[in-house]
């Protein structure tokens, strides 16, 4: 089963407006990794989150961690058509050996 | 630096064969990662390359296979296709450090290959 869970599935925003996506998993991390997919395409690392890390941010990106809660967030300001992407959370853990293990994602739809 | 680059792009099979994909990765990087992408499944991680040794592994039948050159360079096998193994397959390489459990570093991933079993 996957370690992370997205929420929420999808989303569907205004040019402009924030897009917040959480993300879930269920055991203890080494670091928590977000990426980015354009349609059917690679992904794009966005950010690196330790678990001993409360919050980071690169440019519009802003993640913060809840390791007592398990969970994360990606705030994304002031979107953009080209913010239209799929979303994912990474855990790295060393109960699954250290590897990636993705959630399902979330569904941006930024429309201009 | 030029980026994680796979080949083929796009893959046409049939039931029954063979297939082999290839990746190159990022210069410098030692660390080669498999992944396969469907709707169903979501991304689930196949194996892990360092220094041409298997370090990990996902849960997947011995059909898929890997292996990485002296180079770094990259290769999985998938034996007697099944339909199920329409996928997308994205390979990631990073400069992860030697092996035990040190975390993992920022993973790049190259845009994948599309295989669609017939």
């Amino acid at each position: 089963s996957q370690q992370g869970e997205e929420d929420p599935q999808a989303l569907s925003i205004q040019e402009g407006e924030n897009a917040t996506m959480n993300c879930s998993y269920k055991t203890s991390i080494n670091n928590l990794q977000w990426y980015r997919q354009n349609s059917g395409r690679g992904l794009v690392h966005l950010i690196l989150i330790r678990s001993n890390e409360r919050e980071k941010h690169s440019g519009r990106l802003r993640v913060t961690l809840d390791t007592s809660k398990k969970s994360s967030s990606l705030l994304i300001t002031a979107s953009r058509a080209a913010d239209t992407a799929s979303y994912f959370c990474a855990t790295d853990a060393m109960e699954y050996g250290n590897k990636l293990v993705f959630g399902a994602g979330t569904i941006l739809r930024v429309k201009s | 630096k030029a980026g994680v680059t796979q080949t083929p792009r796009y893959l046409i099979k049939t039931r029954g064969q063979q297939v082999t994909l290839s990746c190159s990765p990022i210069s410098g990087h030692r660390s080669v990662s498999w992944y396969q992408q469907t709707p169903g499944q979501g991304l689930q991680f196949l194996f892990e390359y360092f220094s041409e040794t298997q370090r990990n592994k996902g849960n997947f039948p011995g059909r898929f296979s890997g292996r990485q050159f002296s180079n770094s360079r990259s290769e999985m096998n998938v034996s007697t296709l099944e339909l199920g193994d329409s996928a997308l397959y994205l390979c990631a390489s990073s400069l992860r450090a030697s092996g035990g459990l040190a975390s993992t570093d920022t993973q790049y991933f190259g845009p994948g290959t599309r295989l669609t079993v017939l």
